[in-house]
């Protein structure tokens, strides 16, 4: 069963504009969610995580039960924003964490 | 530095060969993990291990083979490598801070069978 989609797999806008890329998951407990970005040629890095309600590079994601999502929003796109995107979801297992990624978002970020 | 190593970064190799990723961490977790993963693609786990002696497929049918004797060393092994083999292998271990798991990734290898 998919635990995390990514409706969108291909997204642009435009510079100084506003961005949000979808998450939603499938899970009854109470999950950790996650966003990482993997910048050109750059490994896979962990961007913020919905615990720490954090803004990290401008980013902001804020975890909805009632719809189950963790939408990433900023408010005003930068050219080096452009990256592949992807929501991770953790639950506990039986030995340990379970770790489960969507299928990630391409943001282009055009001047 | 606590970091997570891979080698080699980039691979090319003939149908047939037998061939070892390798990957190391030096954060001093417990848990590794390999991905597999096309260019702009999702992320397919193929095998986990939770510990030295643990080794468990993941969600994607993969013909290769882990080991996992030490803890800070997981490598990942193709006994004959095909064309349908290429990809990227991404190596990821987790650990816990502040009572929280979050997973941490090596730099990938990129493997081409010709």
């Amino acid at each position: 069963a998919q635990r995390v989609t990514q409706p969108e797999k291909l997204l642009s806008v435009f510079k100084g504009a506003p961005v949000e890329l979808k998450c939603n998951y499938s899970y009854s407990g109470s999950p950790e969610l996650f966003w990482y970005v993997q910048y050109s040629r750059q490994r896979l890095q962990l961007l913020l995580r919905h615990i720490s309600r954090e803004s990290i590079k401008g980013f902001t994601a804020d975890l909805n039960k009632g719809e189950t999502s963790f939408h990433l929003k900023k408010p005003f796109a930068q050219e080096e924003d452009s990256a592949m995107y992807y929501c991770a979801l953790s639950h506990p297992g039986n030995t340990g964490n379970q770790f489960y990624f969507g299928t990630g978002t391409s943001l282009t970020v055009i001047p | 530095e606590a970091d997570i190593y891979q080698t080699p970064r980039y691979l090319v190799i003939g149908t047939g060969k037998k061939i070892t990723l390798e990957c190391s961490q030096t954060m001093g977790h417990d848990k590794m993990y390999w991905y597999q993963q096309d260019p702009g693609m999702e992320l397919h786990l193929i095998h986990y291990s939770y510990g030295v002696n643990s080794t468990e497929k993941g969600d994607l049918s993969s013909e290769s083979t882990v080991s996992r004797i030490r803890t800070e060393h997981f490598p990942l092994t193709l006994e004959s490598a095909r064309p349908s083999h290429t990809s990227q292998y991404l190596c990821a271990s987790s650990g816990t801070s502040g009572g929280r798991e979050t997973q941490y990734f090596g730099p990938g290898t990129r493997l081409l069978v010709l």
